[in-house]
């Protein structure tokens, strides 16, 4: 069974303080490792999809990095509209569970001037 | 381009009824996710169709649900003789193909009382 961990739960950040999320998973074949951000009301806003191993992607303040074990979510000098609940996922290539996504539970970013 | 939209944003029912949740993917998609989201509790997959084929309806969690889509287009979870613990956000994502990235609607957010 897909598995996903994401840590830490919550992280709190002055303006320009870099950080990283990270997300943890176990899965059988990997199909790609997703990355959305969610804010309070709303939809899971898409934000980035790695591949494989030593893949990375960026998006303004954003890096998303992959290796056979975790993701991370670099965050650079962030300002307070970064704030949001950030979620990891996998699609795994197990038969019969292929095409859904198993997510984590979150870490909630919450930048402040 | 639109996105993924559903109704009610929000819907309050008593224990017992019956209810009815919509979805209108993005157009051309042809792949159509339900998730579900409780307090505190990661995404969890419900149902996903693609195209004319069999739905794969693993992650339904009791007989009460149940969900179709017609033309390939629009899809209505329905949730039977609702209980409390019912209560939480449910979200549709629709990709063009099975293993595309995944584009989330609002949500509709369902209380059980």
């Amino acid at each position: 069974e897909d598995q996903v961990t994401q840590s830490p739960e919550a992280l709190r950040l002055q303006e320009g303080e870099s950080s990283s999320l990270n997300c943890s998973y176990t899965v059988s074949g990997l199909r790609g490792l997703f990355w959305y951000r969610q804010d309070p009301g709303k939809g899971p806003e898409f934000l980035f999809t790695l591949y494989s191993a030593g893949e990375e992607k960026e998006k303004e303040r954003l890096k998303a990095t992959l290796t056979k074990k975790e993701s991370f979510l670099h965050i650079t000098a962030p300002k307070p509209e970064d704030s949001a609940t950030y979620l990891c996922a996998v699609q795994g290539g197990v038969t019969g569970g292929g095409n859904k996504l198993t997510f984590g539970t979150g870490t909630q970013l919450k930048v402040e001037l | 381009g639109a996105g993924v939209s559903q109704s009610p944003s929000n819907k309050v029912t008593e224990k017992g009824k019956d209810v009815e949740l919509r979805c209108d993917p993005i157009s051309g998609h042809t792949a159509l996710y339900w998730y579900r989201q409780s307090l505190g509790q990661g995404l969890e997959f419900l149902i996903y169709f693609q195209g004319n084929s069999a739905p794969d309806k693993s992650g339904l969690p009791s007989d009460r649900f149940s969900a179709e889509r017609t033309g390939g287009s629009v899809s209505t979870l329905t949730i039977q003789r609702t209980q409390q613990e019912d209560s939480a956000v449910y979200l549709c994502a629709s990709s063009l193909q099975k293993q595309e990235t995944q584009y989330f609607g609002p949500g509709t957010r369902l209380l059980v009382l």
